[in-house]
């Protein structure tokens, strides 16, 4: 079983709507919990963290759920821009990432 | 303002050459990574170092080695170039270790061993 898994879609989503997703891990001593997102042919980049009490920033939601170790991403209100892969990243020391989830927003 | 940068940014190489990957960032982060990143893999980690003289496997070092003679630099060898090693790699620092362990990429390196 791989430490961090992710659903790799494609999500095609229009614009406008909402789109989850969700990421497992299997290493319980995980303690840092992180989305990245990443555009094409570029670098990943920070979205947001992820804490016990859950986390909001603006259009973002991320949620963790220990007992269940799996975390999650809600995008409310998709726009084009958000079109990118988004990377799920967890770490007990050194960071471990999913293999990406591509989110399309279609016009 | 701090970054971390790469070099070369694209690179052709031949099967069997030693190749050198730089990696510098000006964060004076401690830790500092080497990903892969491959279609249907994600980011795999390559090798890792958690301060000057200290460097670590990932899951995917077979073929690869790091050396850390400074907190700013951790360049990444391939002793003998191999199809398979043609990839994107991706260096990355962070501060701590444990909580806050967010990282920042450099913008990659992409390789192609023929």
């Amino acid at each position: 079983r791989k430490e961090v898994e992710q659903d790799p879609g494609p999500f095609n989503v229009p614009e406008g709507a909402t789109v989850a997703f969700n990421c497992t891990y299997s290493n319980s001593a995980s303690q840092s919990f992180f989305w990245y997102r990443q555009d094409c042919r570029k670098e990943p980049k920070l979205l947001m963290s992820v804490y016990s009490s859950g986390n909001e920033d603006g259009r973002f939601t991320a949620q963790l759920n220990r007992a269940s170790q799996y975390i999650s991403l809600l995008i409310r209100d998709s726009k084009l821009s958000d079109s990118a892969t988004y990377l799920c990243a967890v770490s007990p020391e050194k960071l471990t990432f999913g293999t990406g989830t591509r989110l399309t927003i279609i016009p | 303002d701090a970054e971390i940068t790469q070099s070369p940014r694209h690179k052709i190489t031949e099967t069997g050459r030693q190749v050198t990957l730089a990696c510098h960032q000006t964060w004076n982060h401690n830790n500092m990574f080497w990903y892969r990143q491959d279609l249907g893999h994600g980011l795999r980690l390559i090798h890792y170092s958690y301060g000057v003289q200290d460097t670590n496997k990932g899951e995917v070092s077979d073929g690869y080695s790091v050396s850390r003679s400074n907190t700013e630099d951790l360049p990444l060898t391939l002793e003998s170039a191999a199809s398979s090693q043609t990839s994107v790699y991706f260096c990355a620092s962070s501060r701590d270790r444990g909580m806050n362990t967010e990282a920042f990429f450099g913008q990659g390196t992409r390789l192609t061993v023929v």
